[in-house]
């Protein structure tokens, strides 16, 4: 099974700040990876899928880079709504195969 | 609109069942196969494994096999995820999710919350 890894598991930073978070592989995934953010108590919802492309009504401030095996979330000025836990997430069809990585939580200093 | 609908909290003793529904409306139910998520206290987001809802054939992911039942009634467009013989660490948030064209979750559901404690 593919692992997923990210890093930091938390992070905290200014109002403003440019923020990346890393999630890497145990083995190339080529381009399927999506990031999924989750505020408290609610669902998660789809940032950026396919690594790079930023799903509909997402702020331009959220960017994805990467692919094979190392990929980034960037928040380009970080805004306190941005407040949440994001996940990494591989994904693959036929046969539907998921893997999250662990979380990475996003406070405001 | 598009929305999978699921069942509410429950509490239950170690050794019990429990069955949680999700139900889905807005789409042709048998289009997209239904997942399953699991997010202990706390914790991350598990994927569980999914179910095709064409076939009603389940899979599950590494540590979900044995206790863990996926199951479908088609004619009322409901998924199911049984857990038997619970453990105090089954006690989570339990979601549905429905990959969408791109496969990646674009609905799901609101999750059910599952205690287990004696």
């Amino acid at each position: 099974d593919i692992q997923m890894t990210q890093s930091p598991s938390t992070l905290s930073a200014s109002v403003g700040d440019r923020v990346t978070i890393t999630c890497r592989a145990s083995q190339s995934i080529n381009s399927w990876l999506a990031w999924y953010q989750q505020k408290p108590g609610r669902v998660p919802d789809l940032l950026i899928y396919k690594a790079s492309t930023l799903e509909s009504g997402v702020p331009s401030r959220f960017s994805g880079s990467g692919s094979g095996t190392e990929f980034t979330l960037t928040i380009s000025g970080l805004q306190p709504d941005d407040i949440a836990t994001y996940y990494c997430q591989y994904y693959n069809s036929y046969p539907y195969m998921y893997s999250f990585g662990q979380g990475t939580i996003v406070e405001i200093k | 609109q598009v929305q999978l609908v699921q069942s509410g909290s429950e509490v239950k003793k170690p050794g019990a069942s429990v069955k949680l529904s999700c139900k889905a409306s807005g789409y042709p139910f048998t289009s997209y196969p239904i997942n399953w998520v699991r997010q202990a206290p706390g914790q991350g987001l598990e994927w569980m494994g999914w179910i095709s809802t064409h076939s009603g054939n389940p899979t599950y992911a590494q540590g979900f096999t044995g206790r863990f039942v996926f199951s479908l009634d088609t004619s009322v467009g409901t998924a199911y995820l049984q857990i038997n013989t619970l453990k105090g660490e089954d006690t989570a948030v339990y979601y549905c999710a429905r990959p969408g064209i791109l496969d990646t979750f674009d609905i799901w559901g609101q999750g059910t919350m599952v205690t287990v404690s004696s």
